[in-house]
């Protein structure tokens, strides 16, 4: 049984460039949400999406973060323009039963 | 709000020692507690979980029990490998039924052979 799929798992790019990551949830999981981990700040939440609808997006730390979920098996989350303080691994998890989250294995961004 | 406290690391044992990582917890009503676990490389994996007091949750030789008079869920194993090492983050879900976790700042763990 596959997992979450993230991809890319490397993503160089320059500042001022959009970025898109992807994510593919578990089938028949309807909750999924996007972390993004640095050595300073840690384990953050950006977005937690249910039954493919946004249900809180206070993590998202500014305009240029945007996040969509247009079916059940897929999820993106754009960074446009992007900038060097967005450097970080972003995690994509999703969730069947309440607080049993799987997570991808993440995809590390560094923005030049 | 809700909060989650885990001891600061990093923890450092010989392979066969006992571990205890210490977790307190800051909520209203009956939360739901949980342990993940984060290798080098890799995305976290939940570890164990406990949903109500007096709750024991176990795996892979770990052990954590949900405390409600300590607030606490202290994490244990009594013999430690290497293949141990990682990365161990508490995490509360609170009784709102938001989906949301409110993990710690992790614990790193690093056991020598």
């Amino acid at each position: 049984d596959a997992g979450v799929i993230q991809s890319p798992r490397h993503e160089v790019t320059e500042m001022g460039q959009e970025v898109t990551l992807r994510c593919k949830p578990i089938s028949g999981h309807n909750s999924l949400f996007w972390y993004r981990q640095t050595m300073m700040r840690g384990l953050e939440l950006l977005i937690y999406f249910n039954n493919n609808v946004p249900i809180d997006d206070s993590g998202m730390p500014e305009d240029r973060f945007s996040a969509k979920m247009p079916n059940a098996s897929f999820s993106t989350l754009k960074i446009q323009p992007s900038e060097p303080r967005d450097s970080a691994v972003y995690f994509c998890a999703s969730s069947r039963v309440r607080g049993e989250q799987f997570f991808g294995p993440g995809t590390r961004l560094t923005v030049l | 709000g809700n909060s989650v406290t885990q001891m600061e690391g990093p923890v450092t044992l010989s392979e066969e020692a006992f571990l205890t990582i210490n977790c307190t917890y800051t909520a209203t009503g009956y939360p739901s507690l949980f342990w993940y676990v984060q290798y080098p490389g890799e995305g976290l994996q939940l570890l164990l979980k406990a949903t109500k007091a007096d709750d024991k949750g176990s795996n892979k030789g770990f052990e954590a029990t949900y405390r409600k008079e300590t607030t606490s869920f202290h994490l244990e194993k009594g013999s430690v490998q290497v293949s141990d090492s990682a990365v161990y983050f508490c995490a509360l879900s609170d009784a709102s039924g938001s989906e949301k976790l409110v993990f710690g700042k992790g614990t790193k763990l690093t056991v020598n052979p």
